[in-house]
């Protein structure tokens, strides 16, 4: 069966620190991967979905980027943290319509 | 760009209570929607799911959503209540193809009083 495996949980970064939140799924080859935030009151976000490797889409502008070294690795970067990072970041992974969704990495960014 | 509205921000009930979430979209194509539970501290779980056919969808847990296409909209109801019902609730729609994208609305927190 498919699993996702997203890490950390929780995590407390400096303003102006780099990030780096990582996610991997197993059991599936060539999903679709996404990133979503959930900021309070503002529901989930789309950031980044990639359909293969080396292949990103961004759907808003902001301070974040993402990455996909390999087919079922899908990164979530930032050089320097902003304030406004803070929030609730979910990968997903999806093949063909129906998404599945890791445990979640609250950031806050103090 | 697609949209998803939920329109209530916060609902607050008594157990056995009826509910009904609303959610309306914008996508004029072929869509796909869904709706998300989020149980406190746990992660998003599919509550169920429309892609053709009978527009009365039936979920987990008691929960069904009817599709009206010509309202646009994906309601999703319980005809009573939990304790353990409380949690947020996220409608969503696939925009379609294989590289479309699940859009979600901003989310509807349930709170359910024993």
């Amino acid at each position: 069966s498919q699993t996702i495996h997203q890490w950390p949980a929780t995590l407390v970064q400096p303003v102006g620190s780099p990030l780096s939140l990582e996610c991997t799924v197993e059991g599936t080859s060539n999903p679709n991967l996404y990133w979503y935030r959930q900021a309070a009151g503002r529901g989930l976000q789309l950031l980044f979905y990639s359909v293969g490797i080396g292949q990103i889409s961004s759907e808003v502008p902001q301070n974040l980027s993402a990455s996909r070294p390999q087919d079922r690795q899908f990164i979530l970067s930032s050089k320097k943290l902003l304030l406004s990072d803070s929030g609730f970041y979910l990968c997903a992974w999806s093949y063909g319509i129906e998404a599945f969704f890791g445990q979640g990495t609250r950031l806050t960014v103090v | 760009a697609q949209s998803v509205s939920q329109h209530n921000h916060h609902v607050i009930l008594s157990e056995a209570a009826s509910l009904e979430l609303g959610c309306n979209y914008s996508y004029g194509g072929t869509v796909n929607l869904f709706w998300y539970v989020q149980y406190p501290g746990q992660h998003l779980q599919l509550l169920l799911k429309y892609f053709s056919g009978d527009p009365l969808v039936k979920g987990i847990k008691g929960f069904e959503a009817e599709f009206i296409k010509s309202k646009f909209s994906f309601n999703l109801r319980k005809p009573s209540v939990q304790w353990s019902d409380t949690a947020e609730y996220f409608c969503a729609v696939y925009d379609g193809g294989s590289q479309g994208n699940l859009i979600f609305g901003k989310g509807t927190k349930l709170s359910v009083k024993p």
